[in-house]
This record gives C-alpha cells, sequence and structure tokens, in this order.
C-alpha cells in the first residue's frame, strides 16, 4: 500500500523558517517524481513545487508564489522528501501534503502550517 | 499561467439526481485534466484522469468528458456518499493549476 506521510508542520513567526519532511513506502520512491500541494483555510488546493527523479537529475519547479523562498530536496536512500520554506508569510498558512506527482490518487494526509505572529 | 474556471461554485441536489460539473480552462491543455473529490478534514481524492479515465475503484456513476477546453464531470445518479468539493486540475504545463472549487451539497 502506498503510504506518503508529512511530518515538521507548526506554529512559526512571519519571517521564520520551517522544514517539512515525507515519508514515503508502498512503491519504488526513487523512480518517482513527487509534488508538495497546499491548501488554505476555506480554499482550493494550489500546486507548489515539484521535484523529478534522479533521472532527471533532481530537477524542480516552482509555483511563483514560492519560488526564492521555498526548495525542495529529497534523499532516496531514506525514501524522504523535505520542503524547506523561508522567509514565510501569513499567505503560507496552509495544510500541506505531499503527493506522487499529480494527477495521482496517492497523498498525504498533510501537516498544517500556521505563520503567525 | 493555465486559469481553471469551474462552475457552478455550489449547488444543492438531492440523491438520484444527475449532476454535471463544467471546468473551462484558459487555453489548450489537450487531455490532461483530472478531477478530484474532497470532504471536509480529509486530502482530496482523485477521480479521474486524462480527462476521462476513471481512476481504479472510483464508482462508474462518475464519467468525464472534454469538449475543446470545456471539461465536464458527471455524477448519473447522485449517493449520499458523494455530497463533497470537487476540483479539476490541469497537468499540462506549469504551473499545475486547479480550479476554483464546485461545493455539491443537499437540497
Amino acid at each position: 500500500e502506498v503510504q506518503l506521510v508529512e511530518s515538521g508542520g507548526g506554529l512559526v513567526q512571519p519571517g521564520g523558517s520551517l522544514r517539512l519532511s515525507c515519508a514515503a513506502s508502498g512503491f519504488t520512491f526513487s523512480d518517482h517524481y513527487i509534488d508538495w500541494v497546499r491548501q488554505a483555510p476555506g480554499k482550493g488546493p494550489e500546486w507548489v513545487g515539484r521535484i523529478r527523479n534522479k533521472a532527471r537529475s533532481y530537477s524542480t519547479e516552482y509555483a511563483a508564489s514560492v519560488k526564492g523562498r521555498f526548495t525542495l530536496s529529497r534523499d532516496d536512500s531514506k525514501k524522504s522528501l523535505y520542503l524547506q520554506m523561508s522567509s514565510l508569510k501569513s499567505d503560507d498558512t496552509a495544510i500541506y501534503y505531499c503527493v506522487r506527482a499529480l494527477p495521482s490518487a496517492n497523498w498525504g494526509q498533510g501537516t498544517p502550517v500556521t505563520v503567525s505572529s | 499561467d493555465i486559469q481553471m474556471t469551474q462552475s457552478p461554485s455550489s449547488m444543492s441536489a438531492s440523491v438520484g439526481d444527475r449532476v454535471t460539473i463544467i471546468c473551462r480552462a484558459s487555453q489548450d491543455i489537450s487531455n490532461s485534466l483530472a478531477w478530484y473529490q474532497q470532504k471536509p478534514g480529509k486530502a482530496p481524492e482523485h477521480l479521474i484522469y486524462s480527462a476521462s479515465i476513471l481512476q481504479s475503484g472510483v464508482p462508474s456513476r462518475f464519467s468525464g468528458s472534454r469538449s475543446g477546453r470545456d471539461f465536464t464531470l458527471t455524477i448519473s445518479s447522485l449517493q449520499p456518499e458523494d455530497f463533497a468539493t470537487y476540483y479539476c486540475q490541469q497537468s499540462n504545463s506549469f504551473p499545475l493549476t486547479f480550479g476554483g472549487g464546485t461545493k455539491v451539497d443537499i437540497k
């Protein structure tokens, strides 16, 4: 069974940093691209970024709203994905999901991030 | 960026009704369109990909179609478990984008 489990969310002050993790199991993690998607309270999902696999040089794509502030990385040996978030703003408040490459049936349960003073 | 415009934003329906939700892309996205269902407090669940292909395990009362830049999600006979919010999402080009959602509630 495919599982994606996010962790690392919490309360952070504006301008602060946070690192989210996503642990994968049940599939060959190293073969797959992974996306992060977030959903602000009462809003629809918003794609945040994608990290590709080793065959594609772990290349990344980012939404304009996070480019330059968020960084995706992965450790295939640990079957883990990381989202480093910096210069956080109140607009970044959301539940953050890791997803096995949209369109996808494989979403994590999400981890909440609240940016507030 | 490709904008995905869903209509209606909300609707009330009864069990057994036929429900149609429209998603219009701001430019050609070929068949790169997926549909999701989301219930409160849960992650979205994938229903359809490539505009019309049903994800494994999704009931056959759900169907998808395409006409140019317009995409349709149809529920042939609404069931109690179908009351939820539905989103479309394009995968034709970055940034990947979602529609604004259609909330289906009980009439």
